[in-house]
């Protein structure tokens, strides 16, 4: 089955610009969908296929994608955003359609 | 409003069973193609295992395979996963999430707010 991996930890200065990235063979056929999770709560869809934000997701949060990588970007993070995040594809490796998370970023705001 | 509600979880011995389930309300159930995710403790996500909307196609992660079982009843709105030959490593907070899939663009729109799995002697 196919991975994905992103990178365990990455920090942001409150107000500033986070990009977090999810490198994958999975994502050269699938678009990355992204979750938040903070502690003790189950995770919230943020970003889905090139660029959709479900209702109620502030429009900082953003979605790309290149080859293999996706990214969610934060544009001025604020506190709220410290999270985990998890990207998540569809794996069409082998005979059938499984799903495939990646390990999970850890989002510090300073 | 859309509502995914698991049940059913609990501290069980290696080699145990276990049936979860999942009360879903706010949307069309039978429409949907139905998911159970785990997260074990300190730990990330996993997916486990899917299910079709018509119970057509079904899919298990190769660490769930043939000791799992996932099933839904449309007439009762409902979400089961049967957990068979429990091992520690299956120690984990189980998660209900509806999945949508359109033009290759699939995602997780829904989660419940999980159900907690101990398996310890």
């Amino acid at each position: 089955s196919s991975e994905l991996t992103q990178d365990p930890a990455v920090s942001v200065a409150l107000g500033q610009t986070v990009r977090i990235t999810c490198q994958g063979d999975s994502l050269r056929s699938y678009y990355a969908s992204w979750y938040q999770q903070k502690p003790g709560q189950a995770p919230v869809l943020v970003i889905y296929g090139k660029n959709n934000r479900p209702s109620g997701i502030p429009d900082r949060f953003s979605g790309s994608s290149s080859g293999n990588t996706a990214s969610l970007t934060i544009t001025g993070a604020q506190a709220e955003d410290e999270a985990d995040y998890y990207c998540n594809s569809r794996d069409s490796s082998g005979n059938h359609l499984n799903w495939v998370f990646g390990g999970g970023t850890k989002l510090t705001v300073l | 409003e859309v509502q995914l509600v698991e049940s059913g979880g609990g501290l069980v011995k290696p080699g145990g069973s276990l049936r979860l389930s999942c009360a879903a309300s706010g949307f069309t159930f039978s429409s949907y193609s139905m998911n159970w995710v785990r997260q074990a403790p300190g730990k990330g996500l996993e997916w486990v295992s899917s299910i079709s909307s018509s119970s057509s196609y079904i899919y298990y992660a190769d660490s769930v395979k043939g000791r799992f079982t996932i099933s839904r009843d449309n007439a009762k709105n409902s979400l089961y996963l049967q957990m068979n030959s429990l091992r520690a490593e299956d120690t984990a907070v189980y998660y209900c999430a509806r999945s949508v899939c359109t033009n290759g663009v699939c995602y997780f729109d829904y989660w419940g707010q999980g159900t907690l799995v101990t398996v310890s002697s």
